[in-house]
């Protein structure tokens, strides 16, 4: 697989703990967002996805929250394990779902 | 990967030359994409497929040009490397136009 160094802010965490990762989105037409995660040498993976309607979403271990007063999104992973040390994207897309745009990531990494 | 593969998975190339990368799936989605991914800028889309014979444009799809004639295969040609066509490329493919699935990438050089 292929990734790319990025010079990305990094959050760093103790394996157990809980960790939020952010996203501030500037659009205020955007009305559906995804959550990706991606692991060294590999392409992009879903996590999940929350519409404009909505301001919680969960899936297994992991919560998203949108706040659209402030154009913020974040990603809650509930107790963080070494496997899931990687980079977090988030994107959002503006009424053509077929069009997204990505934040520049954050690097998780989760201490044993 | 959800049944996508990308080739070449490496390339080197001179400026000037035209470069072809293939995306190939095997889940029969409807929709396929081609991003780049570069340091400080995520994933920017090229361009994307809605169905045999239907492109449209992405963000950052100057230089670039896409086919795609059967439903498994999307290809993304560099009609004319440029050196800032140096990066990683993703194919991508979704059932539905929402979640995506995304292939292994392809790292390109432009010498």
């Amino acid at each position: 697989g292929e990734s790319v160094g990025l010079h990305l802010p990094t959050l760093s965490v103790q394996e157990g703990d809980n960790s939020i990762i952010n996203c501030a989105y500037s659009n205020s037409a955007s009305d559906y967002f995804i959550w990706y995660k991606q692991e060294s040498g590999k392409g992009p993976q879903f996590i999940i996805d929350i519409r404009s309607n909505m301001d919680k979403r969960q899936g297994q271990r992991v919560t998203v929250l949108l706040n659209k007063t402030v154009k913020h999104l974040s990603l809650q992973i509930a107790a963080t394990q070494p496997g899931d040390s990687a980079v977090y994207f988030c994107a959002e897309s503006r009424g053509n779902f077929n069009k997204f745009y990505f934040g520049s990531g954050t690097k998780l990494n989760v201490k044993p | 990967d959800a049944g996508i593969t990308q080739s070449p998975r490496h390339k080197v190339t001179e400026t000037g030359t035209p470069v072809t990368l293939r995306c190939h799936q095997t889940e029969n989605h409807r929709y396929m994409y081609w991003y780049r991914q570069d340091p400080g800028h995520g994933l920017r889309l090229i361009h994307y497929s809605y169905g045999v014979k239907d492109t449209d444009k992405g963000e950052v799809s100057d230089g670039y040009s896409v086919s795609r004639s059967k439903t498994e295969d999307f290809l993304l040609t560099l009609e004319s490397a440029t050196s800032s066509q140096t990066s990683v490329y993703f194919c991508a493919i979704s059932e539905t136009g929402q979640e995506q699935f995304f292939g292994p990438g392809t790292r390109l050089t432009v010498l």
